[in-house]
């Protein structure tokens, strides 16, 4: 199976503290996603890292991803009670033609 | 203008039935997906759409059947509804198969009574 795997599942932190989700895959990649999702909603993109890419950063998202560990880490700095929600990050296989999901880790920032 | 959507959001009915759920998307995209999540969260690809050629069709009952009459429309097709059908299923669509994020619509909830 292709799908990745985020750790941990469910991550619980006070409002301004960073929160750290980690994912893991199985096969090569072309890149990994990640992606929010809101209870009851669709999900949403948010950052997309390129595999010959070891770091990107967009507004108080950092992505870092180690192809060599076939891992991948998002923070979420400075959180927000507006943070709350499933993060998922998703993978791009060489060989495939589809995103493939993590299991998801679910974030409550307590206000 | 909502960029994915798919009707209806709520959709209850009992086992045997045959139904439908649409999807639509004004992105111009080439490539559209059905995914299905479970109560776990659990996300799983269904189907991937591309110029209206079936790239994959994964491990999913024949029950299942996607139509894609074009570009921008890919609906899903459920023959004889059974209780483990209940989830939440997820159209997306993206520029291309590679390198693209995927846009997401708002989900249906499927309840198999």
């Amino acid at each position: 199976s292709q799908q990745g795997e985020e750790d941990p599942q469910a991550l619980s932190i006070q409002e301004g503290e960073n929160a750290t989700m980690n994912c893991s895959y199985k096969t090569s990649i072309n890149n990994l996603q990640w992606y929010r999702q809101n209870s009851g909603r669709g999900l949403v993109h948010l950052i997309l890292i390129r595999s010959n890419e070891r770091e990107k950063h967009s507004g108080r998202l950092r992505v870092t991803l180690d192809t060599s560990k076939k891992s991948s880490s998002l923070l979420i700095t400075a959180s927000r009670a507006a943070d709350t929600a499933s993060y998922f990050c998703a993978t791009d296989g060489t060989g495939a033609n589809n995103l493939f999901f993590g299991t998801g880790t679910r974030l409550t920032v307590i206000p | 203008d909502t960029a994915v959507s798919q009707t209806p959001k709520y959709l209850v009915t009992q086992m045997g039935n045959d139904k439908s759920i649409k999807c639509e998307q004004n992105l111009g995209h080439d490539t559209m997906y059905w995914y299905k999540q479970d109560s776990k969260k659990f996300l799983k690809i269904m189907f991937s759409y591309n110029n209206k050629e079936l790239i994959i069709n994964e491990t999913v009952p024949n029950r299942f059947s996607p139509k894609s009459p074009d570009k921008a429309h890919l609906n899903l097709h459920i023959n004889s509804l059974e209780l483990g059908d209940s989830a939440v299923y997820f159209c997306a669509s993206s520029r291309s198969t590679r390198n693209a994020e995927a846009f997401f619509g708002q989900g249906t909830r499927l309840t198999v009574v």
